[in-house]
């Protein structure tokens, strides 16, 4: 299994720009996530999709739209590049464990670092 | 989700013991304990999680204070590979993770 893929790993944008983050999945997760991680910071939850066909936004959603495309991928996308939206992106999945109660295991890919200048 | 409160850093020597402290004051009755830590340039990867009895699996021990107001995640013995932030994290029941500024472990060969 590959686990959790993103493309692409790097990408500079300029102000202005539009540009879609993939994700990737073949865990047969059902709850799909992605975070933005500023330097020297934890990441912070920008949307996630519980199951397919659902999205809900999660602390940091300004700025993005996500699309849960099916089971698997989970994209999401930049409409209009800000310079404050240099960052890296992780996006992660997750399946509910044997043991009831408590939050999933997330699973987290690799990482898109992203510049706009 | 209630709040943890993680040391900036610490340093350990490799093939000794470490002892990364989280304290949680506030923690519900029905929050878990969750660490995950981040390898350099990667994304984060679970390490272990527990409610109220301690924890073992292959890659640490978690180990909850009777009260549970503070945790303390073991690494039996540190390798280069170990060096990392480690976060401590609560959750309730199916909700969503919160990850502070964590712990960054370095390990001296």
């Amino acid at each position: 299994n590959a686990g959790v893929t993103q493309t692409p790993k790097f990408q500079v944008l300029k102000t202005g720009q539009s540009m879609t983050l993939q994700c990737a999945q073949d865990m047969n997760h059902n709850s799909m996530y992605w975070y933005r991680q500023d330097p020297g910071m934890g990441l912070r939850l920008i949307y996630y999709s519980a199951s397919e066909g659902t999205t809900d936004k999660g602390e940091v959603p300004n700025g993005y739209n996500v699309s849960r495309l099916n089971k698997r991928e989970f994209s999401l996308r930049l409409e209009s590049a800000a310079p404050s939206q240099t960052s890296v992106y992780f996006c992660a999945s997750s399946s509910p464990r044997t043991s009831g109660g408590s939050t999933d295991t997330q699973y987290f890919g690799p990482g898109t670092r992203l510049t706009v200048l | 989700d209630a709040k943890t409160t993680q040391p900036n850093s610490m340093e350990s020597n490799e093939e000794e013991p470490v002892h990364l402290p989280c304290n949680h004051s506030t923690i519900s009755g029905t929050d878990y304990i969750h660490w995950y830590r981040q390898l350099p340039s990667q994304g984060p990867e679970y390490v272990i999680h527990g409610l109220t009895s301690n924890v073992n699996n292959r890659m640490a021990s978690l180990a909850i204070a009777e009260d549970r107001k503070s945790s303390t995640l073991i690494l039996h013995r540190a390798t280069l590979r170990d060096a990392a932030v480690y976060y401590c994290i609560l959750t309730g029941a199916n909700s969503k993770l919160t990850f502070g500024k964590g712990i960054t472990l370095s390990v001296r060969p």
